[in-house]
């Protein structure tokens, strides 16, 4: 049972390029979220989804797409990467059930943007 | 903006000493959640308290929870090298369990 999954670990990128950041979850549960955490900061909600085919904003949107095609994978899209998005950006999964609910964090995708 | 403030920004003690680091919020919750984050690591889940409870324990861990003053404590005793770490509270964003909002963290650094 491998958990949450983020790929790839490490990754320097060109003002301008774009890149996907891949997020697999492999315990069925129904809710995945982006957040990115700046030096000396907490983490920021990018976005998030509640299911297959449903993704809503979070605190810090611009700048990343996400979409949700199916319940394993939640990618996070940079189209035109800036320096400022320079981050660790940590992938989330969970679950909501009765009154429990659970988070299981993947290791982190540490991005450079040049 | 962040939901959660965690108060004091850092922190350092002597191992057995005791650690506690405080966390206000903005806004109504069900619930707040203590993480806790190794240099340059995920972030661990500590404790869950809901917004029904004023205090919950789980080990060395005491976690207190204010509504009235939209605060919340997490107090670890008897502490160890081990327990320095980053630490951050986070509410719900929305509906329970969909994502989180966390605080700035408070930074602790247990020395022997």
């Amino acid at each position: 049972n491998a958990g949450v999954t983020q790929t790839p670990k490490f990754q320097v990128l060109k003002t301008g390029q774009s890149m996907t950041l891949q997020c697999a979850q492999d315990m069925n549960h129904e809710y995945m979220s982006w957040y990115r955490q700046d030096p000396g900061m907490g983490l920021r909600l990018i976005h998030y989804s509640v299911g297959a085919g449903i993704t809503d904003q979070g605190e810090v949107p611009n700048g990343y797409n996400v979409s949700r095609s199916t319940t394993e994978d939640f990618p996070l899209r940079l189209l035109s990467a800036a320096p400022s998005q320079t981050s660790v950006y940590f992938c989330a999964s969970s679950y909501l059930q009765g009154l429990g609910y659970g988070y299981t964090f993947g290791s982190g995708t540490r991005l450079t943007v040049v | 903006s962040q939901q959660g403030e965690e108060d004091p920004q850092a922190l350092s003690i002597q191992e057995g000493e005791n650690a506690t680091m405080n966390c206000s919020y903005k806004t109504s919750i069900n619930n707040l959640q203590w993480y806790r984050q190794n240099s340059g690591r995920g972030l661990v889940h500590l404790i869950l308290i809901r917004s029904n409870e004023r205090e919950k324990h789980s080990g060395r861990l005491r976690v207190t929870l204010d509504t009235s003053k939209k605060s919340s404590s997490l107090l670890i005793t008897a502490s160890r090298a081990a327990d320095t770490a980053s630490y951050f509270c986070a509410t719900d964003a929305g509906q329970a369990g969909t994502a989180l909002i966390f605080g700035k963290g408070t930074t602790l650094s247990v020395s022997s």
